[in-house]
């Protein structure tokens, strides 16, 4: 099985432009997340979503926004991209709210 | 709040054994996770421990203790393939990780 893929690998966007960075699973796993790692910095919670039709928000969430149509994609959108959001963005699943979580191989961004 | 610290570098030798430490506080206690991430690559999954003591799993074994908000991760039989950062992680009140920032581990021949 394919896991958990992210899709694109990596990117470099123009500031003030939008994007969206895709996510699917295919473990049929209740809980989805996106993270961003950032260098010295522990992965930080950009927003959640605990089953199809629920999301929630992180630590981080302010300039992103996310949606859960269906159990397998969970995209993470950036609006108007700031270079402050230049990171390597991971998305993850689980089976439950406290289970071990999943990590695709990650979407690295550059903003300029 | 929540705060989760590890020492930012370590140094080995190969074949020798290593323990990194992980020190959390948290206004409640859902477990804590130790997950191990190759540069450039994603996190996967080591261990969890919820209770406290030691559990053994191949050359990792992971240790807790709840009453001091301490956990350590023992790597034995050093390898060259285990150089990598060591990341340790505790549910907050909601179930979401708070991740550490990581302890780089260096493996010298």
């Amino acid at each position: 099985t394919a896991g958990i893929t992210q899709a694109p690998t990596s990117q470099i966007l123009a500031a003030g432009r939008s994007m969206t960075l895709r996510c699917t699973q295919d473990m049929r796993h209740n809980a989805m997340y996106w993270y961003r790692q950032d260098l010295g910095l522990g992965l930080r919670l950009i927003h959640y979503s605990n089953t199809a039709g629920t999301t929630g928000k992180g630590e981080v969430p302010d300039g992103y926004s996310v949606s859960r149509a269906n159990t397998d994609d969970f995209p993470l959108t950036l609006a108007s991209a700031v270079p402050s959001q230049t990171s390597v963005y991971f998305c993850a699943s689980s089976d439950s709210e406290s289970g071990e979580q999943f990590f695709g191989p990650g979407t690295r961004l550059t903003v300029l | 709040g929540q705060n989760i610290d590890q020492p930012t570098e370590m140094t080995a030798t190969e074949g020798a054994i290593v323990q990194i430490n992980c020190t959390y506080q948290t206004s409640g206690f859902n477990g804590l996770f130790w997950y191990q991430q190759h540069a450039g690559e994603a996190p996967t999954f080591l261990s969890y421990n919820v209770l406290d003591g030691l559990e053994e799993k191949g050359r990792f074994s992971s240790f807790l203790s709840r009453s001091k908000g301490y956990s350590y991760l023992l790597l034995k039989e050093l390898q060259m393939k285990d150089s990598a950062s060591y990341l340790c992680a505790v549910p907050d009140s909601n179930y979401q990780l708070i991740w550490g920032a990581g302890t780089k581990l260096i493996i010298k021949p």
